[in-house]
């Protein structure tokens, strides 16, 4: 089963809107991660928030971590149409650098 | 860096036949890893390496599966005989120990077996 749920599975916003996507997981993790997936693409990695931290910033993307409910949070300031792709969140529940993928969050940004 | 290569990147072949992918890690990096992407499943992992040891081969589906790392620039992904159940988008990533985790994607290979 997957260690990651994302919601929602789909989201559809206008340029300039601010998107956010959710992840929740089960066990315990060192990091979550988050990666983005263009279509017809492999995965590129966004952002890592450690276990400890709560909160991270990345340009336009801010991360939140609450792991006390074992969830995560991505949001997206000011999209742009580019930022159109699906999401996903990732962890990383200890040794061997092996991440845990969820079900993702196809984000579409329309003009 | 060119980036974690993968090859081919489309193939098509006929149910029965062996099928072998393959990858190129980036230069440096010891750890790699073999993902399968469906739309039903996900992206499921398949099996990872460590300096070319294989550590995890738990989500290997079964035995027409098998994947070698014979060193540290080159992976193969091989099925035998193919099933027309493994269509799907083939992704090898690699990563670096102590370096964020962060995992680096290749292209993918899509497979259709007929």
């Amino acid at each position: 089963s997957q260690q990651g749920e994302e919601d929602p599975q789909a989201l559809s916003i206008q340029e300039g809107e601010n998107a956010t996507m959710n992840c929740s997981y089960k066990t315990s993790i060192n990091n979550l991660q988050w990666y983005r997936q263009n279509s017809g693409r492999g995965l590129v990695h966004l952002i890592l928030i450690r276990s400890n931290e709560r909160e991270k910033h990345s340009g336009r993307l801010r991360v939140t971590l609450d792991t006390s409910k074992k969830s995560s949070s991505l949001l997206i300031t000011a999209s742009r149409a580019a930022d159109t792709a699906s999401y996903f969140c990732a962890t990383d529940t200890g040794g061997g650098n092996k991440l845990t993928f969820g079900t993702g969050t196809q984000l579409k940004v329309e003009l | 860096d060119a980036g974690v290569i993968q090859s081919p990147r489309h193939e098509v072949t006929e149910m029965g036949q062996e099928v072998t992918l393959r990858c190129k890690p980036i230069s440096g990096h010891d750890y790699l890893f073999w993902y399968r992407q469906t739309m039903m499943r996900g992206l499921e992992l398949l099996i990872y390496f460590n300096n070319n040891v294989p550590i995890d081969d738990s989500g290997m589906p079964e035995d027409r599966f098998s994947a070698k790392m014979p060193n540290a620039s080159f992976s193969t992904l091989k099925i035998q005989p193919s099933e027309p159940r493994d269509s799907a988008v083939y992704f090898c990533a690699s990563s670096q120990a102590g370096r964020s985790y962060e995992q680096y994607f290749g292209p993918g290979t899509r497979l259709t077996v007929t």
